[in-house]
């Protein structure tokens, strides 16, 4: 079944910019979303469609994806970025959800 | 408001069974596919099932194919999802999830609470 792996860990100084990498054979030719999932919380959508935002997710997230990398990027850290974040998928070819393996981001 | 609740978890033996259900609100239940997702305890998310608005087409995970059988009565805005042979490894935190198609891809817009599966003798 498809693979997608993402960094266990980023760390990032608030007002810095943290990347977080979700890498997948040809995951170009892919839809990537994001998620964010905070402590104790169920995961929330912050970038979908590879590179747009929905309504209430501030403009500091973007993301894009191309060859076998997804990147999500946050501008400007805060605090309240701390958080655990997941790429995922549709494998048209498995017909399964895939979901990255997870990044956690820690802000210094 | 878009709500989702899931109740049914609990603590269980290896092989034995746990019906999970998910009670929707706030939307039009039967025009949206729907989905269970588990998270581990410390671990990432995993895609359990996929069941589409007219439980026309079913899917599973490899890893609870054979073992799980997911449901829904549109009538009764209800999601299930039947676990038996459950082993350690299902141990998780279980997401009702529902299914939207953006632009261009798939993606999972709500989530429930969750429910506690504990699978242990």
């Amino acid at each position: 079944s498809y693979v997608m792996t993402q960094p266990p860990s980023v760390s990032v100084a608030p007002g810095q910019t943290a990347r977080i990498t979700c890498e997948g054979d040809n995951l170009g030719n892919n839809i990537v979303h994001w998620y964010r999932q905070r402590p104790g919380q169920a995961p929330v959508v912050v970038v979908y469609d590879n590179s747009d935002r929905p309504s209430g997710i501030p403009e500091r997230f973007s993301g894009s994806n191309s060859g076998n990398t997804a990147t999500l990027t946050i501008s400007r850290v805060e605090a309240g970025d701390e958080a655990d974040y997941y790429c995922q998928v549709w494998d048209g070819s498995s017909h399964h959800y895939v979901f990255g393996t997870g990044t956690k981001v820690t802000v210094l | 408001e878009v709500q989702l609740v899931e109740s049914g978890g609990g603590l269980v033996q290896p092989g034995e069974s746990l019906r999970l259900s998910c009670v929707a609100s706030g939307f039009a239940f039967s025009t949206y596919n729907m989905n269970w997702v588990r998270q581990a305890p410390g671990k990432g998310l995993e895609w359990v099932s996929y069941i589409s608005s007219g439980a026309d087409t079913i899917y599973y995970a490899d890893s609870v194919k054979g073992r799980f059988t997911i449901s829904r009565d549109n009538a009764k805005n209800s999601l299930w999802l039947q676990m038996s042979s459950l082993r350690a490894e299902d141990t998780a935190v279980y997401y009702c999830a529902r299914d939207t198609q953006m632009r261009s891809g798939w993606l999972f817009d709500n989530w429930g609470q969750g429910t506690l599966v504990t699978v242990s003798s």
